[in-house]
């Protein structure tokens, strides 16, 4: 069965602080990984997606995937309370043909709470 | 832009009862996803269409039925309700074309199975 592992938290941290959400998988075939924020009682929001290794930054955020290792990670730096939510993480798995229609497979969920 | 729409965004049924929980998309997007969200366990996909005309199961479909009724709308139905499908379900669009495509989420239906 494939898997996306994340720890459920809560993660609490800082105003300022920099805040990292870690993420891993078991299909060695995965080929592309997504980052969604959900806050409480609202639908997820894509912020970030990774689909080669190293670091891909935007703005506050910077996502890092090694395939080897099979980690997906998320950097919040300078967090803000605003940042307070439920992070996702998705991968895109495949079948066993190699074709996946785009379907994902989500982790549970880090729930992070950025206080003052 | 509208996006994803789901209704109805809230509902209230009896154990038995059947119900059809409505989404489109107006991003001209091939692929379509249904997924329930419960406490502690992530999203589920419970069935997609990878394009019009196909749909096929997901985890968790038992329980489920599907119809992709053209481009725009896909609609998953409950034929005799149970507690157990008590949850908040989500629609979600992807154009189809390219793996490096992320899914957009409607705003979700929250449904009680009484």
């Amino acid at each position: 069965q494939k898997e996306v592992e994340q720890n459920s938290g809560p993660l609490s941290v800082p105003e300022g602080a920099i805040a990292s959400l870690n993420c891993t998988y078991s299909d060695r075939g995965s080929q592309s990984f997504f980052w969604y924020r959900q806050y409480s009682g609202k639908s997820p929001e894509l912020i970030m997606s990774i689909y080669s290794n190293g670091d891909k930054e935007d703005g506050r955020f910077t996502a890092q995937l090694n395939k080897a290792s099979q980690y997906v990670s998320l950097l919040i730096r300078d967090s803000q309370p605003s940042d307070s939510a439920t992070y996702l993480c998705a991968v895109k798995t495949s079948n066993a043909g190699g074709t996946s229609y785009g379907k994902l497979t989500f982790g549970q969920g880090t729930i992070l709470t950025v206080h003052p | 832009n509208a996006g994803v729409t789901q209704t109805p965004k809230f509902q209230v049924l009896k154990t038995g009862q059947s119900m059809t929980l409505q989404c489109a998309q107006d991003m001209n997007h091939n692929s379509m996803y249904w997924y329930r969200q419960d406490p502690g366990m992530g999203l589920r996909l419970i069935y997609y269409s990878a394009s019009e005309g196909t749909t096929d199961k997901g985890e968790v479909p038992n329980g489920y039925n599907v119809s992709r009724l053209n481009k725009r709308e896909f609609s998953l139905r409950l034929e005799s309700a149970a507690p157990s499908q008590t949850s908040v379900y989500f629609c979600a669009s992807r154009p189809g074309h390219g793996h490096n495509q992320p899914q957009h989420f409607g705003d979700g239906t929250r449904l009680s199975i009484l």
